[in-house]
């Protein structure tokens, strides 16, 4: 069966400092992928999704980038962190084919002070 | 682009009380729809969706949800809530050719004894 990790769970950040959050799939080959941010008291935002490696496109203007380096690994950067970038951040993978429904990982909260 | 709106920010609910949750869509083409679960801390469970067929969909954990086409709505609703129930719900839409999710604010079910 698929499973999907995100690490670190919880982050305390100084603004200005950089940041990495990780996705991983197992079981699967191929995935879609997604980062969402669900800031406090809303609803999720599509930040990026992949369809393959280096692809990556990107669904709001901010001050966050994505990677994906390899085929089931997702990356979540930034170069400097500012305090709106504090919220819970969750990872999601669908089937390349067929894959209507997005299955989400257990989240990184993110607090940047 | 598809929008979602749920109806209620917060509801709250007597243990055994049946509980109907609100979602209505706007989409110029067909599409899919979901309804995701998250418990404190936690990321997204999928609890029913619906594709294409019969109208009314059965979920996890006694959730039901009824697509109505002419409405454009996809309403939730259990019949006797529980303790455990008590969650944000979300619900979500794709349209059929872009499996990009757009997703409501969410509605915040507490259940009491």
């Amino acid at each position: 069966s698929q499973t999907i990790h995100q690490w670190p769970a919880t982050l305390v950040q100084p603004v200005g400092s950089p940041l990495s959050l990780e996705c991983t799939v197992e079981g699967t080959s191929n995935p879609n992928l997604y980062w969402y941010r669900q800031a406090a008291g809303r609803g999720l935002q599509l930040l990026f999704y992949s369809v393959g490696i280096g692809q990556i496109s990107s669904e709001v203007p901010q001050n966050l980038s994505a990677s994906r380096p390899q085929d089931r690994q997702f990356i979540l950067s930034s170069k400097k962190l500012l305090l709106s970038d504090s919220g819970f951040y969750l990872c999601a993978w669908t089937q390349i084919r067929g894959g209507e429904t997005q299955y989400f990982g257990p989240g990184t909260r993110l607090l940047v002070l | 682009a598809q929008s979602v709106t749920q109806l209620d920010s917060q509801v709250p609910v007597f243990e055994e009380a049946p509980v109907e949750l609100r979602c209505n869509y706007s989409s110029s083409v067909s599409v899919y729809l979901f309804w995701y679960v998250q418990y404190p801390n936690q990321g997204l469970q999928l609890l029913l969706k619906y594709l294409s067929g019969s109208t009314l969909v059965k979920g996890i954990n006694g959730f039901e949800a009824e697509f109505n086409k002419s409405q454009t709505s996809f309403h939730l609703r259990k019949p006797s809530v529980h303790i455990s129930d008590t969650a944000e719900y979300f619900c979500a839409v794709s349209e059929t050719n872009d499996y990009k999710l757009s997703f409501g604010a969410g509605t915040t079910v507490t259940v009491r004894a």
